[in-house]
């Protein structure tokens, strides 16, 4: 089945700690997000990257770090300089301006 | 900066009513709009998908409507059930492959 995977689902991060959310897609689409979710909110933009090798700061991108060294792959990283990492983390795939298609989710929080 | 607005927050209604969900959104110049689920803790899952030059879109019992001049989305729910609850965002995109997100609307339909 086509579709995205979103690993672990569950990460707890200590102080001072990077850790790595994976996010793998077998739809073929170009382009790539992750956002952010806190309560009450909307998702928020962190990085977002339309092709191998190149990506693009969003509105919430400090603290965080991204690659994309595959089409399939976009790895985001929580580095220490985020004080506030505890939130639920969406990975999304799109192709153009059609619909876009998201994993389940990796909820991250401070320990 | 694109805005998107929905209203109510929240909503409670017995099973069987239709349900009503509005998006609003601030800059009309977007290439799509897009209704989403979210389940608790879960990821998003696309309802409709309604491009800019369309002005609504059908899938069973869903149906959304794009009125782009006043920056409005409507998603109608027809004879609503239990299942039917979760929380319900619009996102636009326009056309810098970045998805702006509403805040959402929580859905409960009372047996």
């Amino acid at each position: 089945d086509g579709g995205i995977t979103q690993s672990p689902k569950y990460l707890f991060r200590k102080e001072g700690q990077n850790v790595t959310l994976s996010c793998e897609q077998n739809l073929n689409h170009d382009a790539m997000y992750w956002y952010r979710q806190d309560p009450g909110q909307g998702l928020r933009l962190i990085y977002y990257s339309q092709i191998v090798n190149d990506f693009q700061k969003g509105d919430i991108a400090e603290g965080y770090s991204v690659s994309r060294e595959k089409k399939e792959s976009f790895p985001l990283t929580v580095t220490s300089a985020q004080k506030n990492p505890t939130a639920f983390y969406l990975c999304a795939s799109q192709w153009g301006s059609t619909e876009a298609f998201f994993g389940q989710g990796t909820r991250l929080t401070v320990v | 900066k694109q805005e998107v607005t929905q209203i109510p927050a929240a909503l409670s209604v017995p099973e069987g009513e239709n349900l009503v969900l509005n998006c609003s959104f601030t800059d009309s110049a977007i290439y799509n709009l897009q209704w989403f689920r979210q389940d608790p803790g879960k990821g998003l899952t696309s309802l409709l998908l309604i491009q800019s030059s369309q002005r609504e879109q059908t899938s069973g019992r869903l149906n959304a409507s794009l009125d782009k001049s006043s920056g409005r989305s409507t998603l109608y729910i027809a004879a609503s059930q239990p299942g039917d609850s979760a929380t319900y965002l619009c996102a636009v995109d326009v056309n810098d492959y970045k998805l702006s997100f509403g805040a959402g609307t929580t859905v409960t339909v009372r047996a």
